[in-house]
């Protein structure tokens, strides 16, 4: 199965502190998204980082991704309450997996 | 942003019926929707990719006679559950993607909730 790897499951953390979410995988890809859901909702898309690319930045987002160690990691900088959701990378190569989720909540 | 459009958000209903979910994308024309079935606090499991004027393509243990996908129009997808069982009871979502989706995110519906009694 090419379904990404995150971790950690869960993450709680302080208003204004930074969140970090590691995905790892397990064969080629054309690209790594990263998305958000929040409970009982459909999935928000947050940034999409292509194979021969390194890091990537949104806001307070940042996205790195490292071909050679099949992974990637997304950091939200000075989070905030909203921020609390769920967050899953996918992977697009011949197929498009959802890694298992990092559930983060975030303590105002 | 692109939005996607799906209905009914949750569904109730008796063993042995069928259940017709609908994925519209409003904004743009969607080459490519995906349906995914999602467990209580656990990932997303791609059930289907579907191209518009084509038959799906199905994931390795998903029946396409119990989840039937039709993608008539670029802008509109349909999962039918049939006879429906109490283990088919899942949050159901959608996806649509402009082209072949290899390099276009994904804009998803708000999921269906499908409860089966």
């Amino acid at each position: 199965s090419q379904q990404g790897e995150e971790d950690p499951q869960a993450l709680s953390i302080q208003e204004g502190e930074n969140a970090t979410m590691n995905c790892s995988y397990k064969t080629s890809i054309n690209n790594l998204q990263w998305y958000r859901q929040n409970s009982g909702r459909g999935l928000v898309h947050l940034i999409l980082i292509r194979s021969n690319e390194r890091e990537k930045h949104s806001g307070r987002l940042r996205v790195t991704l490292d071909t050679s160690k099949k992974s990637s990691s997304l950091l939200i900088t000075a989070s905030r309450a909203a921020d609390t959701a769920s967050y899953f990378c996918a992977t697009r190569g011949n197929q498009f997996y959802f890694g298992t989720g990092t559930s983060l909540t975030v303590i105002p | 942003g692109a939005v996607v459009s799906q209905h009914p958000s949750w569904v109730i209903c008796k063993s042995g019926t069928s259940v017709k979910i609908e994925c519209r994308s409003l904004d743009f024309q969607a080459t490519t929707m995906f349906w995914y079935r999602q467990f209580p606090k656990q990932s997303l499991m791609l059930m289907a990719t579907s191209n518009e004027g084509s038959k799906a393509t199905y994931e390795q243990g998903v029946e396409k006679d119990k989840f039937l996908i039709n993608h008539a129009s670029l802008t509109l997808s349909t999962l039918t559950v049939t006879s429906a069982h109490p283990e088919d009871s899942s949050f159901y979502i959608c996806s649509a993607a402009w082209g072949q989706g290899s390099n276009q995110p994904q804009h998803f519906g708000d999921g269906t909730r499908l409860s089966i009694l």
